[in-house]
C-alpha cells in the first residue's frame, strides 16, 4: 500500500492562476516531508518540512505541513509556463530513505 | 561543485547483457542512494549506502541487481542479466550529514532501454 499519496494526479491551469497540490502520508515515526520539482530531468529540491519547520516560502511557492492531518500542501501563485512540471512529495520515516508519491503533473498554459 | 555525476546518460542493450551504471557523489556527501523511475511505479528506492556501507537493499528487485560502493567517490549498480522490464531511468542521489540525510541531491539519471 502506498505510504504517500498525491492529488490531483494531473492539473491544467492558465498562466496567472493559483494552484494547490496535496500530499498525504501514512508512515510511522515521521521525520520530514520534502517537495521536489521534476521537469524532463532529475528531481530538484524545493522545500523540506519538519516538526520544527511546518511552513516554508520561496517566491511564488509556499508549503505547509499539517502533522495532525498527516498532509502537506504546495501552493503556487501567479503560475507561469515555466512551472509546468511533475511535483513530487516524499516523506522520510524512521529510515533514511525517501518514500515518494506518484507525483502531480502540472501544465500551465499561456 | 559539479553535482552528482552519472554515466552513461543513455544505455541501450539487448536482453541478457550485463549493464553497469556509475555514480560519482558530491564531494563530502556520505550517503548515496540508487533509485529507479518508471511511468507505472514512479520513483522507487533500490539501495542506499552510508559511509560506503550498504544500509538497506530491500528495494533491490532480485538477485540480478547488485550495487557496490568501493570508496567514497564512486558507486556502481549492475544488472546481470538485463531484461526488458528493467527499462527505466536510474537515478543516483547523495546527501550530507551524520547518517541521516533529509535532503538528497539527484544526478541527471541514466536512461536504460533493454530490448
Amino acid at each position: 500500500e502506498d505510504k504517500v499519496v498525491q492529488s490531483p494526479l494531473s492539473l491544467v491551469v492558465h498562466e496567472g492562476d493559483t494552484v494547490t497540490l496535496n500530499c498525504s502520508y501514512e508512515v510511522t515515526n515521521f521525520r520530514s516531508l520534502l517537495w521536489y520539482k521534476q521537469e524532463k530531468k532529475a528531481p530538484t529540491f524545493l522545500f523540506m518540512l519538519t516538526s520544527s519547520g511546518i511552513e516554508k516560502k520561496s517566491g511564488r511557492l509556499s508549503s505547509i505541513l499539517d502533522k495532525k492531518e498527516l498532509s502537506s500542501i504546495l501552493n503556487i501563485t501567479a503560475t507561469q509556463t515555466g512551472d509546468s512540471a511533475i511535483y513530487l512529495c516524499a516523506v522520510i520515516d524512521s529510515g533514511y530513505a525517501l518514500n515518494f508519491g506518484k507525483g502531480t503533473s502540472l501544465l500551465v498554459t499561456p | 561543485d559539479a553535482g552528482v555525476i552519472q554515466s552513461p546518460r543513455h544505455e541501450v542493450t539487448e536482453m541478457g547483457q550485463e549493464v553497469t551504471l556509475r555514480c560519482k557523489p558530491i564531494s563530502g556527501h556520505n550517503s548515496l542512494f540508487w533509485y529507479r523511475q518508471t511511468m507505472m511505479r514512479g520513483l522507487e528506492l533500490l539501495i542506499y549506502f552510508n559511509n560506503n556501507v550498504p544500509i538497506d537493499d530491500s528495494g533491490m528487485p532480485e538477485d540480478r541487481f547488485s550495487a557496490k560502493m568501493p570508496n567514497a567517490s564512486f558507486s556502481t549498480l549492475k544488472i546481470q542479466p538485463s531484461e526488458p522490464r528493467d527499462s527505466a531511468v536510474y537515478f543516483c542521489a547523495t546527501g550530507a550529514g551524520t547518517g541521516v540525510t533529509d535532503t538528497q541531491y539527484f544526478g541527471p539519471g541514466t536512461r536504460l532501454t533493454v530490448l
